[in-house]
């Protein structure tokens, strides 16, 4: 969806490395979420943040952080990049209406830890 | 625990042949269920959602149905097409939480 993007699309780098993976939206939404996946796997729930400087863990947030520092940009942190983080990660929006919560993701970010 | 999962993992059809993925639920407290597509190097694009109030909604050669009773959700394509080749993920939400649970998802593939 182009109103989700992702920047890199690709990524590879080096155990102990600190990297940054960025999402922007245009879609106005107050919510965005941060996923990875993993090969076989569905989605796991990093990170999430329902407002501007609003941040929630989700089941998988260790050594991970994020910044919400304005409603259209969610970003992502690696602090030190271990090996087992090398997976498929994908930006989310959605905006609650009645419940209903339609979520609008990014084409993700392949990363390579090495 | 709670979660969200699916029958089979695989799933081949032919060609104009309908569809049908299945999905398990174990909270009986969810009372909103989506369905995503996702292609190959894609993100997951929502195809139908349907809420807990109702047993079936039809998309476009898409229908969702909901049983509520044993706590499961399908999704049938109708006349299946090269382009519906993809995974498939099921999806719910819990009516006093605020996050979306995936399920494993369902690979569809489809002869010719």
């Amino acid at each position: 969806d182009a109103d989700v993007t992702q920047t890199p699309r690709n990524r590879i780098t080096k155990t102990g490395k600190r990297i940054m993976l960025e999402c922007s939206q245009t879609k106005g939404h107050d919510r965005m979420y941060w996923y990875r996946q993993d090969p076989g796997l569905g989605l796991r729930l990093i990170y999430y943040s329902f407002d501007v400087k609003d941040i929630n863990k989700g089941e998988i947030s260790d050594g991970y952080s994020v910044s919400r520092q304005a409603q259209a940009k969610f970003s992502l942190s690696l602090e030190s990049a271990i090996p087992n983080q090398t997976a498929l990660y994908f930006c989310a929006t959605s905006d609650l209406a009645d419940h209903q919560e339609t979520q609008y993701f990014g084409p993700g970010t392949r990363l390579l830890v090495l | 625990g709670e979660s969200v999962g699916l029958h089979l993992p695989t799933l081949s059809v032919q060609e104009g042949d309908n569809s049908i993925i299945n999905c398990a639920y174990s909270n009986s407290a969810s009372d909103y269920f989506i369905w995503y597509k996702q292609e190959s190097g894609k993100g997951p694009q929502f195809i139908i959602d349907i809420r807990s109030n109702m047993d079936k909604r039809q998309g476009q050669r898409v229908t969702v149905l909901l049983n509520k009773t044993v706590k499961h959700l399908s999704l049938q394509i109708a006349a299946t097409q090269p382009g519906d080749s993809a995974v498939y993920f099921c999806a719910e939400k819990y009516s006093s939480a605020s996050k979306i649970i995936f399920g494993s998802g369902t690979r569809l593939s489809i002869r010719p």
